[in-house]
This record gives C-alpha cells, structure tokens and sequence, in this order.
C-alpha cells in the first residue's frame, strides 16, 4: 500500500522554464511534508518542506504548495537549471513525536540547457 | 558543522554472513533513522533511535537489527544475509524526535 505516490517517473524541461513535480498521499494522518533531491551516489539532500497549517513555503527558486482537501502537494522550481538534474522525492511525516517519513518512488528531473 | 557520516561506503558480503553498518549523526543530533533503497521498492523506513532507545519500526524481518550509544552514534545489523538484502543504506539525523533529518550518503551493500 503506498501512501505516498510520484505517478509521473520523470521530467524533462527546458532551462529557464519552471518545473513542477507532483506527489499524492492517501494517509490522512501526515501533517508534514518535505522534499529532498538526490544525486546518484550520494544521500537525499533536503531541499523545503511545509505543515499541514499552511498551503504554501517558498524558499528562493523553489515553493511547495499543499492541497489538503485533494490530498495533493506540489514543488515548482524557477527558473529551472541544468544543476537541478536529479532525482526528487516527495517525503510525509505524520502527527507525532517521531521521525518516520514515508517517501514517494522519485522522479527523475533532466532540465535540458 | 560535519554531516552524517556512514561507514562503510562500499560493502561486498555473502549470502549467510552478517553485517554491520556505522552512523554519526550531526553534532548534537540525537535523532537517527535507518532507510533502504532499493530500485523496486525506493525508500523505506527501517527504525529509529533516540536516547538510545528504539522509538519506530518499519516493517522488517527480525533479522534487521539497530542500536544507538550514547554519543548517539548508531550501528545497523543485518543478520543471516539474503540477496535481497543488496540495498542503499541510508542513516538520516534529526537535533529531535519530528525534526528536519539530514541524510548521510548511506552504504552500498551487494550481497552475493
């Protein structure tokens, strides 16, 4: 049962263009929500995140948005650079004092130069 | 500030054998979480420590094991090795229990 679902595995977008990455959970329980990219070889890097009392977090180039009633949230990335090439992942954690995050499979973004 | 560490990065073990893997958290980090990722099944939560205790597990046979010590340093043991088991390793450190974790860049393990 995955609860938290990237339907689309991958991207592919123009530099200087804006991409935007998607990610649906099931689980009512999440209250928080991150995003974390990843090169190969190396460990997921976390990038924003953002609570269940909000609906947007902006942080520079990148601004998550949440829609609690579709259980959905998104990451636009402006302008997008050929440096943003890797692997995203949509991450949730529920209400509670721990720090399980349940992760999405990933999608693979190729921003083309 | 250091990152996490993970030691070792590269592991080469046996169907049978046993391992173990190292974490040092982020300086005064006393959150650890163990990851597995593998190409099917992507991330998936192992367990976590705080104060040396466990607080979280996922869903995995007993042969997967962890502890913390006191220095918050925590080890990972995997016991009776399978081929499945060939996986990404991921420690990620948070300062608390439901705080922002910081991955280190996690152990290649190729089980054969």
């Amino acid at each position: 049962d995955q609860q938290v679902k990237q339907n689309s595995p991958s991207l592919s977008v123009q530099e200087g263009r804006i991409s935007i990455l998607n990610c649906d959970y099931t689980n009512s329980m999440f209250d928080y929500f991150l995003w974390y990219k990843k090169y190969p070889a190396e460990g997921p890097t976390f990038l924003i995140s953002i609570s269940s009392i909000k609906d947007k977090n902006e942080d520079g180039r990148f601004t998550v948005f949440l829609n609690k009633s579709a259980k959905h949230l998104s990451l636009h990335i402006v302008p997008s650079q050929p440096g943003d090439s890797a692997v995203y992942f949509c991450a949730a954690k529920d209400a509670g004092a721990n720090s399980k995050l349940t992760f999405g499979k990933g999608i693979t973004l190729s921003v083309r130069p | 500030k250091a990152g996490v560490t993970q030691t070792p990065r590269y592991l080469i073990k046996t169907r049978g054998q046993q391992v173990t893997l190292s974490c040092s958290p982020i300086s005064g980090h006393r959150s650890v979480s163990w990851y597995q990722q593998t190409p099917g099944q992507g991330l998936q939560f192992l367990f976590e420590y705080f104060s040396e205790t466990q607080r979280n597990k996922g869903n995995f046979p007993g042969r997967f094991s962890g502890r913390q010590f006191s220095n918050s340093r925590s080890e990972m043991n995997v016991s009776t090795l399978e081929l499945g088991d060939s996986a990404l390793y991921l420690c990620a450190s948070s300062f608390g229990l439901g705080t922002e974790a910081f991955f280190g860049q996690g152990t290649r393990l190729t089980v054969v």
